[in-house]
């Protein structure tokens, strides 16, 4: 069984380019989520999508961040205009259903750094 | 979210039982207590989850106080790999934001070969 997929695992961007961020997740899994985890803190929740809905983007910065979980392929995160704080490993998860009872799998990140 | 109170670090040495406690007394009767570690240059990676009973999976049990104030998590036999950060999340229900986990300082364990 696949496990939360996220390519790519490295992505290096110039200030002011846009980042692209793609996860897929567990098969079966329609609920996903994006944390990111700056250098030197801790991991913070962006937002919770469930197909082609936005649950919860409480997280998620004002201006440039965008994120989309169509109903076909896989979740988006969509950074533009970058800059040097962007940098930070993004972490996406998955899990089956919505309930605090479900546990949520993680891919192994993508590390963004701007330059 | 309920607060979490967890120790910075600990240490073990392999094969021995490391037992990893967490404060969470502003939990609600309805939150889940989960827990999730992180190994270095990895993503999170769920261990085990419980709401008053003690659980026991592959990789872990789970102690819960009978307050629900507290709960610790127990490595029946501590190995290198087990070496990470572990996160001890109180999971609410309902409300805008039940489908986030909200993670702390978490507690740094180090195996000792």
């Amino acid at each position: 069984n696949a496990g939360v997929m996220q390519n790519p695992r490295h992505l290096v961007r110039r200030r002011g380019q846009e980042a692209r961020l793609r996860c897929s997740p567990v098969k079966g899994h329609s609920h996903v989520y994006w944390y990111r985890q700056l250098p030197e803190e801790g991991l913070k929740f962006m937002v919770y999508l469930q197909k082609e809905n936005i649950i919860d983007e409480s997280g998620m910065p004002k201006e440039r961040f965008s994120a989309e979980f169509p109903k076909e392929g896989p979740s988006i995160l969509r950074i533009q205009q970058v800059v040097r704080g962007d940098s930070a490993a993004y972490f996406c998860a998955s899990s089956l259903g919505q309930g605090n009872n479900q546990p949520q799998h993680f891919g192994d990140g993508t590390r963004l750094s701007i330059l | 979210d309920a607060k979490t109170t967890q120790p910075n670090s600990m240490e073990s040495n392999e094969e021995e039982p490391v037992h990893l406690p967490c404060n969470h007394s502003t939990i609600s009767g309805t939150d889940y207590i989960h827990w999730y570690r992180q190994l270095p240059s990895q993503g999170p990676e769920y261990v085990i989850h419980g709401l008053t009973s003690n659980v026991n999976n592959r990789m872990a049990s789970l102690a819960i106080a009978e307050d629900r104030k507290s709960s610790t998590l127990i490595l029946h036999r501590a190995t290198l790999r087990d070496a990470a950060v572990y996160y001890c999340i109180p999971r609410q229900t309902g409300g805008t934001s039940y489908g986030k986990l909200t993670f702390g300082q978490g507690t740094i364990l180090t195996v000792h070969p």
